[in-house]
């Protein structure tokens, strides 16, 4: 089936470093959704992708999803304490029709030292 | 607040039982998934619903039943309970299959 694999597991930077986070699919996907989940909380959308090759920014955090919409990453430019937490992508898959199944990867826990 | 409402935010229960978890979808958003989140498995997708149907399924185990009512609410019914099946369930609604999802926080099972 398809799936989504996401890198890496675990980061772990100094405060005013920069992280990235990377997806992979196995297939081709509609769009692809960013969340945040802090420790003890639920995923909290980020931003949805849709077109190939696109790019979208905010503040610190860049979104990009491949040219073949079958990858993306996640940049966050100089670390801050509140950016802890794991981040998920999560990919629409088209699985029939107007059927659609949202699956995630298994995220990257960031943690930050201050 | 993401608008999304699940109940009971807890749930303690032993092995064997059968639990009913609730989902209220944002307000006008007609699809909703429902996600295992154990530590090991990360967020594992369910069963989805649109409108009351059922449109795709994911690894949901024959124990595990859902359905979407006519007010779009949504529930998830797990019987026959194991140890394993502790885990925080999250439901999610977005405004049809394919759109963004929106969570809700969850409800957190303990089966002792």
């Amino acid at each position: 089936g398809q799936q989504v694999m996401q890198i890496p597991q675990y980061q772990h930077v100094q405060e005013g470093e920069d992280f990235t986070t990377y997806c992979n699919s196995s297939t081709t996907l509609s769009n692809i959704q960013w969340y945040k989940q802090r420790p003890g909380g639920h995923p909290v959308f980020l931003i949805q992708l849709v077109k190939s090759g696109e790019v979208k920014k905010q503040k610190r955090l860049t979104f990009q999803f491949g040219e073949a919409k079958k990858n993306s990453s996640l940049h966050i430019t100089a670390t801050q304490t509140t950016d802890v937490g794991t981040y998920f992508c999560a990919g629409h898959v088209n699985s029939g029709g107007s059927n659609y199944k949202l699956t995630f990867g298994k995220g990257t826990l960031l943690t930050v030292n201050p | 607040d993401s608008g999304v409402t699940q109940t009971p935010k807890h749930l303690i229960t032993a092995t064997g039982q059968r639990v009913t978890l609730r989902c209220s979808p944002r307000s006008g958003d007609l699809s909703v998934y429902w996600y295992q989140q154990s530590l090991d498995q990360g967020l594992q997708f369910l069963i989805q619903y649109y409108n009351g149907e059922e449109r795709a399924k994911g690894n949901i185990l024959e124990r595990f039943s859902a359905q979407q009512f006519p007010d779009l609410h949504s529930e998830l019914n797990l019987s026959s309970l194991e140890l394993g099946d502790s885990a925080l369930y999250f439901c999610a609604s977005s405004s049809r299959p394919g759109q963004l999802a929106f969570f809700g926080q969850g409800t957190r099972l303990t089966v002792v």
